[in-house]
């Protein structure tokens, strides 16, 4: 069965910085494109970023990039994303979302953790 | 980086269909076949029930249907059950490697 699931949300102040972890099961993580998506509180999904297979070809959408990092590690089959400078439109729940293979889709979701950033 | 533009709100009665539109440019909706829907339960993950427009993946009931004209894509659900009343969430690829969603749209069966 395939299962993601995240970790590392919390809260943290502005300005700082959080890794979110993403541990997948019941498939092998470096043979497909993974995803953050993320969804504020009471509004809609909002896609951060994204990851290649090998590693080499990553992308980000304009409100994170430069602050924010996205990587795998193929030995622990699991999905990061290194949130720095953090501000407190980046309050939201983080979810990891694999892609699908031969099309282009997010065909399974992990439950998601929250990142709250307040003082 | 706009969202794809969505209804913020549909609804229906039971057995009627409903349609969602899905409103992009030629860099995202109109220029690629890589259009999926998401539906999203309160405190949920979301979940694929259309891929590359009009796919649905193995266990989506055949009353979802997805199309495309243009830059405007549309999710149809026929016989309206109580079971779907949930958010609804467009997708599509964008250039420049790229993914953009819609702003959501909130199904009420009524």
């Amino acid at each position: 069965e395939v299962q993601l699931v995240e970790s590392g949300g919390g809260l943290v102040q502005p300005g700082g910085s959080l890794r979110l972890s993403c541990a997948a099961s019941g498939f092998t993580l470096s043979s497909y494109w993974m995803h953050w998506v993320r969804q504020a509180p009471g509004k809609g999904l909002v896609w951060v970023s994204h990851i290649n297979t090998e590693g080499s070809t990553t992308s980000y959408a304009d409100s994170v990039k430069g602050r924010f990092t996205i990587s795998r590690d193929s030995a622990k089959n699991t999905l990061y994303l290194q949130m720095n400078s953090l501000r407190a439109e980046d309050t939201a729940v983080y979810y990891c979302a694999r892609d699908g293979v031969g099309t282009i889709d997010l065909d399974s979701w992990g439950q998601g953790t929250l990142v709250t950033v307040s003082s | 980086q706009s969202a794809l533009t969505q209804p913020a709100s549909v609804s229906g009665s039971p057995g009627q269909s409903i349609t969602i539109s899905c409103t992009g440019t030629s860099s995202d909706v109109g220029g690629y076949k890589y259009v999926s829907w998401y539906q999203q339960y309160p405190g949920k993950a979301p979940k694929l029930i259309i891929y590359e427009v009009t796919n649905r993946p193995s266990g989506v009931s055949n009353r979802f249907s997805g199309s495309k004209s243009g830059n405007t894509a549309s999710l149809t659900i026929s016989g309206l059950q109580a079971e779907d009343e949930a958010d609804y969430y467009c997708s599509s690829y964008r250039t420049s490697s790229t993914w953009v969603f819609g702003g959501g749209t909130k199904l009420t069966v009524l």
